[in-house]
């Protein structure tokens, strides 16, 4: 089962900024948070990724709480092609571990 | 960025028939490649771990002789849908595992429909 818990649906406008939370409550010190995105019929897209600092690329920002209970994906200028469901996992990365996909946050950009 | 194909990108078949899947990781190694169904308006499922050289490792309630998986190089893995039926229609994703970083990198999918 995913380890994580977001809400099914968010709206944003377009150019206005994207938030998307994820609670990891019971996350473990080796786990990162990991956010993928997918768009319809397509395969997952690799987002960001951190494990306690937060964490800027050129496609979003995560902000991870202090306690690393809980994140937010930011998208800074939502545009439409951002439509998609966005999926935060927490992952080790080693070689035991697997990525399992909870249900994800379906974000609507709206024009 | 590392980069994980699949083919075919879509595939019809009859009932009855058998299907195979293919999953190349193209620019590095992956020991560890994934297998995801997802059906329509859900999310990834995990099916299997595929292992370089072993055996793959099934997900409870997944039928090994249904879905057949061969790891045989650093590169590819293959997915077979045995004796293929329309509930087996669905979209399935490969995942490639770096070997050097441990890092997942997703294919783009491969839409199954099976009349």
């Amino acid at each position: 089962d995913a380890k994580t818990t977001q809400p099914p649906s968010m709206d944003c406008a377009e150019g206005r900024a994207a938030n998307l939370p994820c609670n990891h409550s019971t996350i473990s010190g080796n786990e990162y948070v990991y956010w993928y995105r997918q768009i319809h019929s397509q395969g997952p897209q690799y987002i960001i990724h951190g494990l306690k600092n937060n964490e800027t690329n050129e496609m979003a920002s995560l902000i991870i709480t202090e306690d690393r209970k809980s994140s937010t994906l930011i998208l800074p200028h939502a545009t439409l092609r951002d439509t998609a469901v966005y999926y935060c996992i927490s992952y080790s990365g080693t070689s035991y571990d697997k990525v399992i996909f909870g249900p994800g946050t379906s974000l609507s950009v709206i024009p | 960025g590392a980069v994980v194909s699949q083919h075919p990108s879509w595939v019809i078949c009859k009932s009855g028939t058998s299907v195979k899947i293919e999953c190349r990781s193209l620019d590095f190694q992956a020991t560890t490649m994934f297998w995801y169904r997802q059906f329509p308006k859900q999310s990834l499922m995990l099916m299997a771990t595929s292992n370089e050289g072993s055996k793959a490792t099934y997900e409870q309630g997944v039928e090994k002789d249904k879905f057949l998986i061969n790891h045989a190089s650093l590169t590819l893995s293959t997915l077979t849908v045995t004796s293929a039926h329309p509930e087996d229609s669905s979209f399935y994703i490969c995942s490639a595992r770096r070997t050097s970083s441990n890092e997942q990198f997703f294919g783009p999918g491969t839409r199954l429909t099976v009349l």
